[in-house]
């Protein structure tokens, strides 16, 4: 199986910072690559699919970046909504494997 | 958009099984690219996806399960079913179904707790 590790597992930011999540994949998984977004007692949102395309709807601060085995999701400049467990989850084959999460909290 | 909702009782006895169904509404079970799938949240960890089942009946199962899980629909009812047998404590978690694309999950039903304990 594909193992996932995220970087941070956690982080503070303040309103306005522009923050940069990593994940690395064991093995090259081309642009399977997906970000979720989950807040306290919600279920995960689909923020990005195929590594960098954006969810219609989604807000233009997010992106995504990468392929092989390192991608990143980066937030232009954190809102409050934002504040939140980002996960990554490889989907090159399954299992589809999600990384371990990184909690944004408020500096 | 689609909606889906979670049903199944919360509370499950060590070496029993778990059965949770899926009911779909505003959408077809069986349109041609969705994949129908169960994902749970473990307690203090993260997500692990636990498989999907197309209205072909075609699904595909998370190996760490071994032969525990059984994935079926019923597209008569919209529905989509989840049976997990010889639970443990290790199994308490939200359980969450989903719908996407094969690569992707883009809708969630709002998750149910399921406690594995006598």
């Amino acid at each position: 199986d594909i193992q996932m590790t995220q970087s941070p597992s956690s982080l503070s930011a303040s309103v306005g910072d522009r923050v940069t999540i990593t994940c690395r994949a064991s093995q090259s998984i081309s642009s399977y690559l997906n970000w979720y977004q989950q807040t306290p007692g919600k279920a995960p949102k689909l923020l990005i699919y195929s590594a960098s395309r954006l969810r219609n709807g989604v807000p233009s601060r997010f992106s995504g970046s990468g392929s092989g085995t390192d991608f990143s999701l980066t937030i232009s400049s954190l809102q409050p909504e934002d504040f939140a467990v980002f996960y990554c989850q490889e989907s090159h084959s399954p299992p589809f494997t999600f990384g371990g999460g990184t909690k944004i909290e408020i500096k | 958009q689609v909606q889906l909702q979670e049903s199944g009782p919360g509370l499950v006895k060590p070496s029993q099984t778990l059965s949770l169904t899926c009911t779909v509404s505003n959408g077809s079970i069986s349109s041609g690219y969705d994949y129908w799938n169960w994902i749970r949240h473990l307690p203090g960890k993260g997500l692990e996806w636990l498989g999907y089942i197309f209205h072909s009946g075609e699904s595909n199962y998370n190996s760490s399960l071994r032969n525990r899980i059984l994935i079926s629909v019923d597209t008569s009812k919209k529905q989509f079913s989840l049976k997990l047998n010889s639970v443990t404590a290790a199994d308490t978690a939200v359980y969450y179904c989903a719908r996407g694309p094969l690569r992707f999950v883009e809708d969630w039903g709002q998750g149910i707790l399921v406690t594995v304990s006598s």
